[in-house]
């Protein structure tokens, strides 16, 4: 079956300019999350989804970051008024949060964002 | 603080030997330990992961060992070969709640032909 998609795959924008992530989970995927992966910092976890509510917001780093789920499925991540140290791969991922298997999580491709 | 600490940050082996990556966990309240491969352009893919109650899983040439009372957990890849070389994360959850995955720095391993 299809993986978790995200699109773009890439995008430039300038500083000051807002953008706007997508990411489609695997279908039925009730757990979507998005992770940023930045060369200083790893990988860390920014807003977790469980249907359409967001029940853990912790790792939005400014008010600048919001997301939302719509249907129990895609999700928009936005950056308003972006900065260079938004600059990052931006990662989603979904799992089932099921039976035996809740725990797996399943990445997209990611979006690399570069503001300039 | 860092609650997943991995190392070495980096390894050179050559094919057929054993790539040996570590971490280390501070928080006792996590029980799922996953490991990720990641290729250049790629998301992290699922490779293995193993939860407290076993101290070893083994996936074909890909293990896992765990050490409950040192909170420490490591990957060994046999055989290691060139189709190998990407970036190894570790990473820890909790259940319930939003069982988001702490990862660690990562580790770049390279197997030479």
């Amino acid at each position: 079956g299809a993986g978790v998609s995200q699109s773009p795959s890439n995008k430039v924008t300038e500083k000051g300019k807002d953008v706007e992530l997508r990411c489609d989970p695997i279908s039925g995927h009730t757990a979507l999350y998005w992770y940023r992966q930045s060369l200083g910092q790893g990988l860390e976890f920014l807003i977790y989804f469980q249907g359409n509510s967001a029940p853990d917001k912790s790792g939005l780093p400014s008010d600048r970051f919001s997301a939302e789920r719509t249907g129990g499925s895609v999700s928009t991540l936005t950056i308003q008024r972006t900065q260079q140290e938004d600059s990052a791969v931006y990662l989603c991922a979904s799992s089932s949060r099921t039976g035996l298997l809740s725990y797996e999580q399943y990445f997209g491709p990611g979006t690399r964002l570069t503001v300039t | 603080q860092q609650q997943v600490k991995q190392s070495p940050q980096s390894l050179i082996v050559q094919k057929g030997g054993i790539s040996i990556i570590n971490c280390a966990y501070e928080n006792t309240a996590f029980d799922y330990f996953p490991w990720y491969q990641q290729f250049p352009g790629k998301g992290p893919a699922l490779l293995i992961a193993i939860r407290p109650d076993v101290s070893e899983k083994k996936e074909g040439r890909f293990t896992i060992s765990f050490n409950k009372s040192a909170k420490q957990f490591s990957l060994h890849i046999m055989d290691s070969q060139p189709g190998d070389s990407a970036t190894y994360f570790c990473a820890a959850s909790m259940q319930g709640g939003s069982e988001k995955l702490v990862f660690g720095k990562g580790m770049k391993l390279t197997v030479n032909p």
